[in-house]
């Protein structure tokens, strides 16, 4: 098993749409959550963090379930610009490495 | 934000050479560099975590003597890939932790080096 999953899409969907993903992790003592935006061929970006309280930064709004282990991205009035793929990153609880889901394409189309 | 600069972009060579690709952070000291390798469509894979005046530490499955790290400075990191067979092509990324990122878990990515091995 992986240590983190993800639906690999892709996610076809229309302007205005609203869309979400999940993420799922295996490591129980994970600390820290993240989603980080990769456009085709260009260096992965961080998007945002997730705490456990659940966060929100304009139309993207990020949650964290401790107790089953995922993590979700709604993303709001999806735009052209939201195409790209969403690799969801979680941090250990020894040292500082990142581990990364293996990404979900999104494709927001006309 | 904190800029990392990887050079370079793009290289094609012929099986059995050597490449050498460089990460410098450009505005700020990076103690630990991470060199990431990712094959289409798949997510990024951890190869090393570079130390700044010691030996890399490698994951598993990833030939220390075949992937060379070198992080001489503070900012900056090489890794060499040698003698580079086809199945090496793919691209690679650093990336750096800013000292005061160290607790919000960001890494800044290079723009990522696309090898190609013929």
């Amino acid at each position: 098993r992986k240590e983190v999953e993800q639906d690999p899409g892709p996610f076809n969907v229309p302007e205005g749409a609203t869309v979400a993903f999940n993420c799922t992790y295996s490591n129980s003592a994970s600390q820290s959550f993240f989603w980080y935006r990769q456009d085709c061929r260009k260096e992965p970006k961080l998007l945002m963090s997730v705490y456990s309280s659940g966060n929100e930064d304009g139309r993207f709004t990020a949650q964290l379930n401790r107790a089953s282990q995922y993590i979700s991205l709604l993303i709001r009035d999806s735009k052209l610009s939201d195409s790209a793929t969403y690799l969801c990153v979680v941090k250990g609880d020894a040292g500082n490495m990142l581990t990364f889901g293996g990404g979900t394409r999104l494709m927001v189309k006309p | 934000g904190a800029v990392v600069s990887q050079h370079p972009s793009w290289v094609i060579c012929k099986s059995g050479t050597s490449v050498k690709i460089e990460c410098r952070s450009l505005d700020f000291q990076a103690t630990t560099m991470f060199w990431y390798r990712q094959f289409p469509k798949q997510s990024l894979m951890l190869m090393a975590t570079s130390n700044e005046g010691s030996k890399a530490t490698y994951e598993q499955g990833v030939e220390k003597d075949k992937f060379l790290i070198n992080h001489a400075s503070l900012t900056l990191s090489t890794l060499t890939v040698t003698s580079a067979h086809p199945e090496d092509s793919s691209f690679y990324i650093c990336s750096a932790r800013a000292a005061g990122h160290r607790d919000t878990g960001e890494l800044f990515f290079g723009e990522g080096s696309r090898l190609t091995v013929l």
